[in-house]
This record gives C-alpha cells, structure tokens and sequence, in this order.
C-alpha cells in the first residue's frame, strides 16, 4: 500500500506481559517516529529513527520501552512487563527525509488495552 | 520546553457557520508550524502547515498564519461543512523532527 502501515490495529494483554508493534513505513522514507496518545489527549513523541540509527529516543516513558529498525524499514516498538499506564494507541509516523520541515505520514495506530 | 496550547473542545457549530480554532505555541528557537485533523475512524492527517513567520497555510477551505508576534497559529474556515467534524490537533516542530502536539480541538458540525 501507499501508506504507513501498522500492524495489529488492536492488542489486548495482560498486566505483566510484553508486547510487541509493528510499523511498515512508506517505502524509501528516511525517518520514522513512534508517538503514543492517550485517550482525549495529542500524540506525544516517544522516539525517532533516520533509517537504522536511532537518533532520539527522549519520549521513552521507561526502560520496558524499546524500539528497534534494523534494515531501516520495518520497525517494532516493544514494552515489557506491561502496566496499565500503557494503555494508549500507539502511532508510527515517516517522512522522507530528515528536516523539521516536512510532513510526517502517519498510519492508523495500534491501539494497546492492558487488562 | 516547547509547548502547544489549543482551545478546549467541543467546539459546536452549524453548517456554513465560521470556524476559529485557537493555538498558541511557546518554543526555544524557529518552529515550524502544523495542523494535523484526525477524522472518526481514520489516522492523523495534514490539513496545513507554515514553516516562517507570517506565511498563510490553507488547503480544503481551512487556513491558518504564522503570526510570529502573537506566537499564534489559529485555523480557520468561512464555511464549515457536516464533513469537517473531527479532531484537530496543532503542533510544532523546532530543529528536530519530532512534533509537539497540543490536546486537540474536537470540531461537532450540525446540518
């Protein structure tokens, strides 16, 4: 597809257990993010990748957060030992390349319901 | 740090009415500015942007200025339609890539 992709549009989990999101970028985009908004809330940054580097990864809440794109594609955002403080939907965005000045391609979300 | 403020929602308005939405922003350096609407069901979407002071962003009948001495961005439409109903979220970003968003502006629009 044309867009970013994220996959699964929705997680259910238990308190405890770590799970694991997946962002396809648009192919070729340099730059990917990963934003988490809470419910009534504005997406808030979490971490930023220029192809496998990550450059910026101030938005983590904690060290259960870590995120990965080891090919520059394909990225994973995993949490572990899950609270219920994570419950969020969890965006991924990329642009094409890096500059404060272009648009960021956001997908749908995934949005993570811990129990 | 770096900061977005919108107006609280719901805003609530009858087709054809015009429609204000403020942001205010506060940053350390030169931001870029942005309009993202979020409609039911759907992803984040760029509805405008302005990247220097005092540049005019518009696009689907909503515009917005970069009003460097106000620290302003506020979005606006003459003419609002049923369709316009959702979310609309301002953001900065300054130097880095990353967006700061503001809480978001839900926009009801009643035939």
């Amino acid at each position: 597809g044309a867009g970013v992709s994220q996959s699964p549009r929705y997680k259910v989990a238990k308190r405890g257990q770590d799970v694991a999101l997946r962002c396809d970028p648009i192919s070729g985009h340099v730059s990917l993010f990963w934003y988490q908004q809470a419910l009534g809330q504005g997406p808030e940054f979490l971490t930023y990748f220029q192809n496998e580097a990550q450059l910026d990864k101030s938005g983590l809440p904690s060290d259960r957060f870590f995120a990965e794109r080891p090919e520059g594609s394909v990225s994973t955002l995993k949490i572990q030992r899950t609270q219920q403080e994570d419950s969020a939907v969890y965006l991924c965005a990329s642009s094409s390349v890096q500059g404060a000045r272009l648009p960021q391609h956001f997908g749908d979300g995934t949005r993570l319901s811990i129990l | 740090g770096d900061s977005v403020t919108q107006m609280e929602g719901p805003v609530t308005l009858s087709e054809e009415a015009f429609l204000t939405i403020n942001c205010t922003y506060t940053a350390t350096g030169y931001p870029s500015l942005f309009w993202y609407v979020q409609y039911p069901g759907e992803g984040l979407q760029l509805l405008l942007k302005a990247t220097k002071a005092d540049d005019k962003g518009s696009n689907k009948g909503f515009e917005a200025t970069y009003r460097k001495e106000t620290t302003s961005f506020h979005l606006e439409k003459g003419s609002v339609q049923v369709s316009d109903s959702a979310v609309y979220f301002c953001a900065l970003s300054v130097n880095t890539d990353k967006l700061i968003f503001g809480t978001g502006t839900r926009l009801q629009v009643f035939p």
